[in-house]
């Protein structure tokens, strides 16, 4: 079962930062929290992810609580091609990592001209 | 640098007939999973190769879904005989061992079992 809690939908205006909120209420001192997206017909695409400092990349920022319960993902200049599937995981990472990817069904995200 | 390939984009099969799927991962990737897909759901992790030795295969219904990685390479994924619930999308992904926090997807296959 996934360990994480999602809204279904959100919809944002082009343009707008896109904040996807993600609880992870059970996390473990060793889990990490992993965003990956798919868009209509495509497999899914890494994202982003952090175990307690907030992270930032080329295609988002990730802000983690300091209790690491809950956690949201942002898309600061959101576009029509980021409408998407996004999923919020949480799983242990880094160099012991071999555990799976667990995904549940997401937030689905309409980016509204 | 090529992504993850897979083939057929698409097939369509009756039940209780056989299919294949195959996958080519992302070169120097050690780490080759195949996933499922229902329609509305997210992925479900089927099987999960190393190299060519199964890392993790407890979600894949062994009476029906086989998997090989000849080689550590290719991949190739058969349901031997296809039920009407397996109709859904079956996704490839690798990663490198150094660095299994990003998998990389491939497009898919969509299965439809009549």
């Amino acid at each position: 079962d996934a360990k994480t809690t999602q809204p279904p939908s959100m919809d944002c205006a082009e343009g707008r930062a896109a904040n996807l909120p993600c609880n992870h209420s059970t996390i473990s001192g060793n889990e990490y929290v992993y965003w990956y997206r798919q868009i209509h017909s495509q497999g899914p695409q890494y994202i982003i992810h952090g175990l307690k400092n907030n992270e930032t990349n080329e295609m988002a920022s990730l802000i983690i609580t300091e209790d690491r319960k809950s956690s949201t993902l942002i898309l600061p200049h959101a576009t029509l091609r980021d409408t998407a599937v996004y999923y919020c995981i949480v799983r242990v990472g880094g160099f012991f990592g071999n555990e799976k990817l667990t995904f549940g069904t997401g937030t689905r995200l309409t980016i509204i001209p | 640098e090529a992504g993850v390939a897979q083939s057929p984009r698409y097939k369509i099969i009756e039940k209780r007939q056989s299919v294949a799927f195959w996958c080519n991962p992302i070169s120097g990737h050690a780490t080759l999973y195949w996933y499922q897909q229902i329609l509305g759901q997210g992925p479900k992790l089927l099987i999960q190769f190393q190299n060519n030795g199964v890392v993790d295969d407890s979600q894949l219904p062994k009476d029906r879904f086989s998997a090989e990685r000849l080689k550590g390479v290719d991949s190739t994924l058969k349901i031997q005989p296809a039920k009407l619930e397996d109709s859904a999308v079956y996704l490839c992904a690798s990663s490198t061992l150094a660095d299994t926090d990003t998998q990389y997807f491939g497009p898919g296959t969509r299965l439809t079992v009549l």
